[in-house]
């Protein structure tokens, strides 16, 4: 079983939808999670920090379930520029032990 | 702006051969990484380094090496470079610290190896 699974997609959605994705974890002991997107062809990016309590930035919401262990972005009014992959990245104890999902895809069409 | 900067972009390199893969960024990070991302498997953490001349193996570290003689230059060898190596890779830094987790990452080198 891989330590970070996600859905590989491609979700394809219209502009305006709202959709969401989740990934899960295997090591309890994680400490810290994030979202990353990646363009086509680009470097990953921090899209946001994902908090025990859930947190917002604009659009987006994420949201961690420490007892299922699985965390989830909810993205509302989705535009074109949304269209991407999705990574969901889990940290450990150490400096090393950060794993990447092998992320979602995202498409959205007009 | 922060900048973390792969020396190649497009690498074409011939089985055998060896293969040094440079990374520089500029922001003082102690940490820098070294991943490489394939279809289906996602990044996958090769070497990392927390400081100069110190250096962890990731998960797979089978057929690579690597150098960090100054802060700021992390290096990635591949000693004999095989087809099973065509790949792309992606240098990261970050600063050490708890509050300081965001990685910063270089625009990649697609290394196809014939």
């Amino acid at each position: 079983r891989k330590e970070v699974e996600q859905d590989p997609g491609p979700f394809n959605v219209p502009e305006g939808a709202t959709v969401a994705f989740n990934c899960t974890y295997s090591n309890s002991a994680s400490q810290s999670f994030f979202w990353y997107r990646q363009d086509c062809r680009k470097e990953p990016k921090l899209l946001m920090s994902v908090y025990s309590s859930g947190n917002e930035d604009g659009r987006f919401t994420a949201q961690l379930n420490r007892a299922s262990q699985y965390i989830s972005l909810l993205i509302r009014d989705s535009k074109l520029s949304d269209s991407a992959t999705y990574l969901c990245v889990v940290k450990g104890g150490s400096a090393s032990k950060i794993i990447f999902g092998s992320g979602t895809r995202l498409s959205i069409r007009p | 702006d922060v900048k973390v900067t792969q020396s190649s972009r497009y690498l074409v390199k011939r089985t055998g051969e060896k293969v040094f893969l440079e990374c520089v960024q500029d922001m003082d990070h102690e940490n820098m990484f070294w991943y490489r991302q394939d279809p289906g498997l996602g990044l996958r953490l090769i070497y990392f380094s927390y400081d100069v001349k110190m250096k962890e193996k990731g998960d797979i570290p089978e057929g690579y090496s690597v150098s960090r003689e100054k802060k700021e230059r992390f290096s990635l060898i591949l000693e004999s470079a095989s087809t099973n190596q065509t790949s792309m890779y992606l240098c990261a830094s970050r600063p050490h610290g708890a509050t300081n987790e965001k990685l910063f990452f270089g625009s990649g080198t697609q290394l196809s190896v014939l």
